[in-house]
């Protein structure tokens, strides 16, 4: 257990749909990193924020934001949903700001649209 | 974006062989990450380098930091079942992002 926790674990939904998806940070990490897992394009890097800021940008679309909030959890919104959207998504946490010290994932959400 | 070229894509090997497996980039930098995602699991860190030249072992893991800084080999010693998963390197870009290779399937037959 990475001690970083990820809600849902699934989620099925249809096109041009929106959900959240949430991440609760290891205790004391002040960083939260999302990720995008898909056959075809890897992990690719989303989003990361420190304590509440975003402090990086990856590949992420325009239909989707993200946050941090005050206690530290991560919200992960996706809109407008397309069936390319389907793929694994992960957070992760560290102490610091930048992963130079070990990021710790969480076990994911499946999306899945149909 | 920097892209990372893992090699191979899959390895279906009987148990008690040893694996290999490397990275590599046009570029150079200054750490290289080993990782293994298991099914329904998020990636976990084995092996961070931090040195060109450097060589880390982890049990029966060891990986090295290239010395042109461009590439990193992961070695896995007398495999064993639980060895199965996914491995993936990684390089930290700008400081703030893991970029990540395709990643190396391992398949063990028993």
């Amino acid at each position: 257990d990475s001690g970083v926790t990820q809600t849902p674990k699934h989620l099925i939904t249809a096109t041009g749909q929106r959900v959240t998806l949430r991440c609760s940070p290891r205790s004391g990490d002040l960083s939260v990193y999302w990720y995008q897992q898909s056959l075809d394009q890897g992990l690719q890097f989303l989003i990361q924020y420190y304590n509440g800021e975003e402090r990086a940008k990856g590949n992420i679309l325009e239909r989707f934001s993200a946050q941090q909030f005050p206690d530290l959890h991560s919200e992960l919104n996706l809109s407008s949903l397309e069936l390319g959207d389907s793929a694994l998504y992960f957070c992760a946490s560290s102490v610091v700001q930048g992963p130079n010290t070990e990021a710790f994932f969480g076990q994911g959400t499946r999306l899945t649209v149909v | 974006g920097q892209q990372l070229n893992q090699s191979p894509q899959s390895m279906f090997i009987q148990e008690g062989e040893d694996v290999s497996m490397n990275c590599t980039s046009s570029s150079i930098f200054n750490t290289w990450l080993w990782y293994k995602q298991e099914p329904g699991e998020g990636p976990v860190l084995l092996i961070a380098l931090y040195k060109a030249g450097e060589l880390t072992s982890n049990g029966r893991l060891t990986a090295q930091f290239g010395i042109t800084r461009k590439d990193s080999f992961l070695n896995i010693s007398a495999s064993i079942p639980s060895d199965v998963g996914i491995y993936f390197c990684a390089i930290i870009q700008g400081a703030q992002k893991l970029v990540f290779g395709q990643g190396t399937r391992l398949t063990i037959n028993p």
